[in-house]
Parts: C-alpha cells; structure tokens; sequence
C-alpha cells in the first residue's frame, strides 16, 4: 500500500522568508509518480508539480523548488521569498503507474501561513 | 486548458432531501473523473472512481447507494447525496484525468461542493 507522510501541520512565516515544506513517501513500485498541489482558503486544488519516479533531477519555477530524493523516498518543496498569496493548504501526493484509473494519495496537508 | 466545472459550489438543505453535484470538464475528454469528500482541516479521501459508461469503483467504507454516481458521457459525472443528514456535510471535490492518460498526468480539480444538512 502506498502512503504519504506530510509531518508537519501547521507553519507560520513572516513574508520574504524561505520556507520549507516536507514529504516522505511509501511504495512497493518502482515507477510511480509523485504531486504538489495547493488549495487556497477558496477550496480549489491547484496542480504545481508532477515528478516521475525516473527523473530525480530537482526543479526550480520561479519561487518554487523542489528537492526530490529517492534514497530518503522524499520530495520537499521550498518557497524562496515567501508572499501572504502563498497563504494556503499544500498536499504532496502520490500516485503507482497502473493506469488511467489509478488513485492519487493524499498526505494530510500543511497550513503554511504567511504573515505580512 | 483542462478546466474542471463543478456545480453547486455551495448548497444549504434541509434533512432527508437528495442533492446532486455536477463535475463537468470543460475543454477535455475524460474518461474517468475522481470523487472526493474533506472534512475541514483533512485531507482528501477518496470515494469513488467514476468511468464513462460504466459503474463506479467506490472505496471501502463508502456507502453506494448513498452517494450515487453517474457518469454518462466524456465531460460529465454526477454525485447524488441520498437522503443527506447532517452527518453528510462536508467539502465534496471532484477531479478528471484527460482522456487517455494514465497516472502520470495530473489530476485537474473542480472548484468544490460545499454541502450543509440542517
């Protein structure tokens, strides 16, 4: 079975400042595929990454980064120069490839608030 | 691109009525469409997978004759809450994966259902 660890639940910022946001996960295959999505206080989940389990190479958009590393079964996402926009609730998620029908897992989210 | 209408965003009802909730994808094909509840401060639990033309796969502990799915063409899937209680409140998102996509592609969301019993 597969399984999504976000241990952090709550973090709180000041603007500008570099945050860091965890995941570790679990799985018994070897091509699966990993997600970061972002639900504003508005409820709508918005896609930021996709990362398959081939391509350790970390990525770098903007204010966004993430570090992917397979020997620690991690894939942390960093905010650089935070903003209050950044203010939301953000899952790692991860999905095995097995098809069209296969189910994304969910970690349990982080609140990162971003103070002025 | 890949846009995701869902309809309602928000319904207020009282005890013992139906409700349904609409999951349209707007510019895309999708063949299965992905429905999800959120209790507040959770994450997404899955309940069921929706695929076109055929019935949904609902997860374990997820009551089908409760919450009715259909799923009737490329673009729409519908989530019918029977005889909703209170205890059936909750934030209902709904997700479709492009048609002929397999896991690697993303998810796209709708924008959520929020669903309050009196």
């Amino acid at each position: 079975a597969q399984k999504v660890t976000q241990a952090q639940t709550e973090i709180s910022v000041v603007e500008k400042e570099d945050v860091t946001l965890d995941c570790v996960y679990e799985t018994r295959d070897t091509t699966y595929y990993l997600f970061w999505y972002k639900q504003p206080p508005s409820g709508e989940l918005v896609f930021l990454i996709r990362r398959n389990s081939f391509d350790e190479q970390n990525e770098i958009s903007g204010r966004y980064s993430w570090n992917f590393q397979k020997s620690t079964s991690s894939f942390n996402f960093t905010i650089t120069a935070s903003q209050v926009v950044d203010s939301a609730v953000y899952f790692c998620a991860l999905s095995e490839a097995t098809g069209a029908n296969s189910k994304l897992t969910f970690g349990k989210g982080i609140t990162l608030s971003v103070r002025p | 691109g890949a846009v995701v209408s869902q309809h309602p965003s928000r319904v207020i009802c009282k005890s013992g009525t139906s409700v349904k909730i609409e999951c349209r994808s707007l510019d895309f094909q999708a063949t299965t469409m992905f429905w999800y509840r959120q209790f507040p401060k959770k994450s997404l639990m899955l309940m069921a997978t929706s695929n076109e033309g055929s019935k949904a796969t609902y997860e374990q502990g997820v009551e089908k004759d409760k919450f009715l799915i259909n799923h009737a063409s490329l673009t729409l899937s519908t989530l019918t809450v029977t005889s909703a209680h209170p205890e059936d409140s909750s934030f209902y998102i709904c997700s479709a994966r492009v048609r002929g996509g397999v896991s690697n592609q993303p998810q796209h969301f709708g924008d959520g259902t929020r669903l309050s019993i009196l």
